[in-house]
């Protein structure tokens, strides 16, 4: 079946921008994860959604930084007046069913290559 | 101090070599364990799952010491196909996953 698909693949914009990433996760997985991994780094979380429950925000680097889950499905993570440091591939998780609950393979989308000038 | 630590390599081995990865990890309320390989400009994906009996799947064995809060990665008879850098990951109830930089391989002929 199909798995976690992201778009666009590659985004570039001006410094003070805001973007919108999309990711659309495999169907009936209950759990989306955001991801960020900068030049060199490790991936650093970003934000969860686990069912209906409240989003873990707490990866979130600043309040220029939100997203949210419409249906339970597909998520949108926005960031706003995008700054140089924001530049780094957005990676997508989703998971059928969240951490709490045993072994969760996540599954990860090919990711956003953001690039702020 | 990093959550998980790795020690990032590049690790350059020969074809056929054994060669392991190391990873602590500082929060004792850790609870699941995982090795993922991520290729260059690629996404990661799962290796395998690390259990404190130790597990193996084909040339891979992962072993977990909580004691220690130490894991590893041994890959033998290296391949070709195995070069690509290997993440360290643990998870607490109701988190996301948390991820070491990775140890590059580089395996040549």
């Amino acid at each position: 079946g199909a798995g976690v698909s992201q778009s666009p693949s590659n985004k570039v914009t001006e410094k003070g921008k805001d973007v919108e990433l999309r990711c659309d996760p495999i169907s009936g997985h209950t759990a989306l994860y955001w991801y960020r991994q900068s030049l060199g780094q490790g991936l650093e979380f970003l934000i969860y959604f686990q069912g209906n429950s409240a989003p873990d925000k707490s990866g979130l680097p600043s309040d220029r930084f939100s997203a949210e889950r419409t249906g339970g499905s597909v998520s949108t993570l926005t960031i706003q007046r995008t700054q140089q440091e924001d530049s780094a591939v957005y990676l997508c998780a989703s998971s059928l069913w969240g951490t709490g609950m045993g072994y969760n393979e996540q599954f990860f989308g090919p990711g956003t290559r953001l690039t702020v000038l | 101090r990093k959550e998980v630590e790795q020690d990032p390599g590049p690790f350059n081995v020969p074809e056929g070599a054994t060669v392991a990865f190391n990873c602590t990890y500082s929060n004792s309320a850790s609870q699941s364990f995982f090795w993922y390989r991520q290729d260059c400009r690629k996404e990661p994906k799962l290796l395998m799952s690390v259990y404190s009996s130790g597990n193996e799947d084909g040339r891979f064995t992962a072993q977990l010491n909580r004691a220690s809060q130490y894991i590893s990665l041994l890959i033998r008879d290296s391949k070709l196909s195995d070069s690509a850098t290997y993440l360290c990951v643990v998870t607490q109830a109701g988190t996301a996953l948390i991820f070491g930089k990775g140890t590059t391989l580089s395996v040549s002929s």
